[in-house]
């Protein structure tokens, strides 16, 4: 069974860079079915979608965020990252990474999600 | 492109049915039978319930069922339990450059 473990700082100061790590454990991040995400969810608030990697290389990213965002992928560590830069106090939240399946266009897969607050 | 629309809370007391709507538009939820659904208890990740409007993933038992009518999916709880209380969120694949998005979620509380 996959599983995915997040890691990274949980504070950031403001307008720094927030690098965040998804290992993954019990499968394989080169696998063709899945597209690596980040997703986010603010204190108390909904989901938001971030930004897919696919083990090849290509990404996506939410256009409301791309030009803060990189998302990239490490098969030989089994791991994908993504790098958000310039970060205020609005990109405090729980992050989240998680796996897209192609085969069903769904999230099946979730980390335990990682709290990140940005402050001074 | 909007998030999709779900209603803040719903309830229902143990053993009865609630049904929590999910409202987006002919680019998402209309366009596409990927809709999917997502329980969150408190201070836990997102489990998938629901996907690809109707389909229930292994071990999700029975009670829980998906739907969609145009552009609008839902998600039925029957039998209501005690450990259904957490939050819902429904997501759909949109085919453009936001890749999924998500309703704000719907807190169920069984009373």
């Amino acid at each position: 069974q996959v599983q995915l473990q997040e890691s990274g700082p949980g504070l950031v100061e403001p307008s720094e860079t927030l690098s965040l790590t998804c290992t993954v454990a019990g499968g394989s991040v080169s696998s063709a079915f899945y597209y690596w995400s980040w997703i986010r969810q603010p204190p108390g608030k909904g989901l938001e979608w971030l930004a897919y990697v696919y083990y090849l290389g290509s990404t996506d990213y939410n256009p409301s965020l791309k030009s803060r965002l990189t998302i990239s992928v490490d098969t030989s560590k089994n791991q994908f990252s993504l790098n958000l830069r310039s970060v205020t106090a609005a990109d405090s939240a729980v992050y989240y990474c998680a796996g897209w399946n192609l085969r069903d266009d769904t999230l099946d897969i979730w980390g335990q999600g990682t709290t990140v607050t940005v402050s001074s | 492109q909007s998030a999709l629309t779900q209603p803040p809370s719903v309830s229902g007391p143990p053993g009865q049915s609630v049904t929590i709507s999910c409202t987006g538009t002919s680019s998402d939820v209309g366009s596409y039978n990927r809709v999917s659904w997502y329980q969150q208890p408190p201070g836990t990740a997102p489990k998938l319930m629901i996907y690809d409007v109707t389909n229930r993933p292994s071990g999700v038992p029975d009670r829980f069922s998906g739907s969609k009518s145009g552009n609008t999916a839902s998600l039925t709880i029957s039998g209501l339990q005690a450990e259904d209380e957490a939050d819902y969120y429904c997501g759909s694949y949109t085919g453009s450059s936001t890749f999924v998005i998500f309703g704000g979620g719907t807190k169920l509380t069984v009373l």
